[in-house]
């Protein structure tokens, strides 16, 4: 099984400060027949479910804010929240989906300063 | 706009089975082109993704290791959902038990949450 780690396990940002979280895979999620990182990140709040932001590594979902980016290789990767909101308060989660089980990282919480 | 609606009982005894349903609307369980996914979490496991069930012209299955042997995923067409069956349950059972689609993979929606507890 492909196991994801995260760090850091949490972190607090000012309002309006960059957040970077960051993820990798102890093997590549990079597929050589099509070119595309089977990585995911999601952002979840309490007694919610997980929200999808990113998939392929840095394809951001219709509608989550520009704000949100992901990048990366083959084994590590990146969550970037360019300006820090209120609303932004949350675990995040990446997820790679290459090969079955599709792992979840542990999780980075991310908190105002 | 697709919606997950999963409903079951929110305790079960130990050795016991849990039962999970997941009713799809706005997409159809047997569509070709995503997979139905059970995903739980707790404290102590973080996000655990449990597995899938899919049509490609028939039903697969894809289960995680851990709970192979007592793990089932039932597609239901007449009513479009799909059902998560758990057989002897222990305490370490105990979570919050999501429903997802897959698209590609990824989980693109996901039903509510049902906390499960595993207790006498």
């Amino acid at each position: 099984d492909i196991v994801m780690t995260q760090s850091p396990d949490s972190l607090a940002v000012s309002l309006g400060e960059r957040a970077t979280i960051n993820c990798k895979s102890s093997q590549s999620v990079l597929s050589s027949s099509n070119n595309l990182k089977y990585l995911a990140w999601y952002q979840q709040k309490p007694g919610q479910p997980p929200k999808l932001l990113i998939y392929w590594a840095s394809t951001r979902e219709s509608g989550v804010p520009d704000r949100f980016s992901g990048s990366g290789s083959g084994t590590d990767f990146t969550l970037t929240i360019s300006s820090l909101q209120a609303e932004d308060v949350a675990v995040y989660y990446c997820q790679h989906y290459y090969s079955t089980p599709f792992t979840f990282g542990p999780g980075t919480k991310v908190d105002i300063k | 706009q697709v919606q997950l609606q999963q409903s079951g009982p929110g305790l079960v005894k130990p050795s016991q089975t849990l039962s999970l349903t997941c009713a799809i609307s706005g997409d159809s369980v047997s569509s070709n082109s995503v997979a139905w996914a059970w995903i739980r979490q707790s404290p102590s496991r973080g996000l655990e993704w449990l597995g899938r069930t899919y049509y490609r012209s028939k039903w697969f299955n894809d289960y995680v290791v851990s709970v192979k042997s007592r793990i089932t995923f039932t597609p239901d067409t007449s009513k479009n959902q799909f059902s998560l069956q758990l057989s002897s349950v222990t305490p370490e059972d105990t979570a919050v038990y999501y429903c997802a689609r897959l698209k590609n993979g990824y989980c693109d929606y996901w039903g509510q949450g049902t906390l499960v507890t595993v207790s006498s």
